[in-house]
């Protein structure tokens, strides 16, 4: 499983657009690159998928560069309710269905 | 509610006692996942099943535990002789075999062994 790299905590301001970029230099080609929030006292929850390029939903954007060695969640325009830990993850073990999360980007939205 | 569910969502025993937790999956997911998440730290993979198999099991998952899917829908999870280092959030997700990547996650159990 390709190991990821996050910053531990970010804050933020409401409004403002939150990016968080996660290192994962031995991604595999066959990888995807998963993002997951979770907010406390409850499980992780889905938020954007992709392999290349730029992805985007009604939740939020994900930047992949051409290497795939990074990637970047892109929250725009930030409220107090994501406030949250958010999850990088990429690839799983096919044989396995495991993933391994990592500690996580807590993120902090202050007013 | 991402639809998958588990029972109870907390639960509090005395050290040594047997505990058993259920998790029900989206119905037309045939992958369950069980995770353990102590405070601070991410979800640790635990074990899975597909359908009624289960496929692979964590070094995490001591002999004490033990996870059955019986008729490939809802899942237990029984841990035996509990210890105090079992405290922690029981997470189960389910997914669908092709779409392993992206995994729905119930509310989860938090255990608390005295």
């Amino acid at each position: 499983l390709a190991k990821t790299t996050q910053p531990i905590s970010m804050d933020s301001y409401e409004g403002q657009e939150v990016n968080i970029t996660c290192s994962h230099n031995n991604i595999a080609t066959n990888d995807y690159i998963t993002w997951y929030q979770q907010f406390p006292s409850q499980g992780p929850r889905f938020i954007i998928q992709g392999y290349k390029t730029k992805v985007t939903n009604e939740v939020a954007s994900l930047f992949i560069p051409a290497d795939r060695k990074s990637s970047t969640l892109s929250l725009p325009r930030v409220s107090l309710s994501d406030t949250a830990v958010y999850y990088c993850l990429v690839g799983l073990n096919t044989n396995a269905g495991k993933s391994t999360f990592g500690d996580g980007t807590t993120l902090t939205v202050k007013p | 509610d991402t639809g998958v569910s588990q029972d109870p969502r907390h639960k509090i025993t005395k050290r040594g006692q047997n505990v058993t937790f259920r998790c029900d999956p989206i119905s037309e997911h045939n992958r369950l996942y069980w995770y353990r998440q102590t405070l601070g730290q991410g979800p640790e993979f635990l074990t899975y099943f597909q359908n009624e198999a289960q496929l692979e099991k964590s070094r995490l998952l001591s002999d004490r535990f033990s996870a059955e899917r019986p008729k490939g829908s809802f899942s237990t999870l029984e841990i035996q002789r509990t210890e105090q280092g079992d405290s922690a959030m029981y997470l189960c997700a389910s997914s669908l075999v092709d779409r392993q990547e992206t995994q729905y996650f119930g509310p989860g159990t938090r255990l608390l062994v005295l």
